[in-house]
């Protein structure tokens, strides 16, 4: 079984300031690719950035960077410069591969809710 | 575009009354799932197809149906709906197993059910 866990039910930054989303995992899976998404006040679901197990290097996508710690499963996302516009629920998610039908699932953590204070 | 279409994107309906979510996606993707939001638990997988007349339960399977007659619409059937329905549901669509890990899942727009 796959869990996330985002223990942060909001958080707060000041506009152009650095800010760090926590997410912890827990897989018995092989291979897994961990996700973060944004969901801003309209609904719909934004693909940020990717993280592979098996990838030696943080994944970076502009402002967001991933801070991947595979020996303490964490992949916490970091929001460089924030703007105004970053406000929203952040959802960290996983998708693991032990073989069979597992593969497509995505599990979701709790979600947290970032609001950027100009 | 590349776009998975939800349908409607706001409901109200009554409680025991028939409704269906439609969900289509225009990448060819094999597979295609469902989710329910609910504050504080995130998303949850309800139904899943891995393709073409190939459905499984996800996490929280009662109480709903699918069905994956084609490959391109996955819909989503409340033969019975009760407030505990209530939620924001998502379709999403992945490629298949081949690439899958790495893959980001496309998102519907939503659709925000209320069950009175």
């Amino acid at each position: 079984a796959q869990k996330i866990t985002q223990t942060q039910p909001g958080m707060f930054v000041q506009e152009k300031e650095a800010v760090t989303l926590d997410c912890t995992y827990d897989t018995s899976d092989p291979s897994y690719g961990l996700f973060w998404y944004k969901q801003p006040s309209s609904g719909e679901m934004i693909f940020l950035i990717y993280q592979g197990s098996y990838d030696q290097q943080n994944a970076t996508e502009g402002r967001y960077s991933l801070n991947f710690q595979k020996a303490r499963k964490s992949a916490n996302l970091v929001i460089s410069a924030s703007q105004l516009g970053d406000s929203a629920m952040y959802f960290c998610a996983m998708r693991g591969y032990a073989g069979g039908t597992s593969y497509g699932k995505l599990t979701f953590g709790q979600g947290t809710i970032l609001t950027v204070h100009p | 575009e590349a776009q998975v279409t939800q349908n409607p994107r706001y409901l109200i309906t009554v409680t025991g009354k028939k409704l269906t979510v439609t969900c289509s996606q225009n990448m060819n993707h094999e597979y295609m799932s469902w989710y329910r939001q609910d504050p504080g638990l995130g998303l949850r997988q309800i139904y899943y197809s891995m393709n073409v007349e190939v459905t499984d339960k996800g996490d929280v399977p009662e109480g709903y149906k699918v069905s994956r007659k084609e490959k391109r619409n996955f819909p989503l059937i409340l033969e019975s709906p009760s407030p505990n329905q209530t939620s924001l549901y998502f379709c999403a669509s992945s490629p298949g197993q081949a690439s899958f890990v790495g893959t980001e899942a496309f998102f519907g727009q939503g659709t925000r059910l209320t069950v009175v």
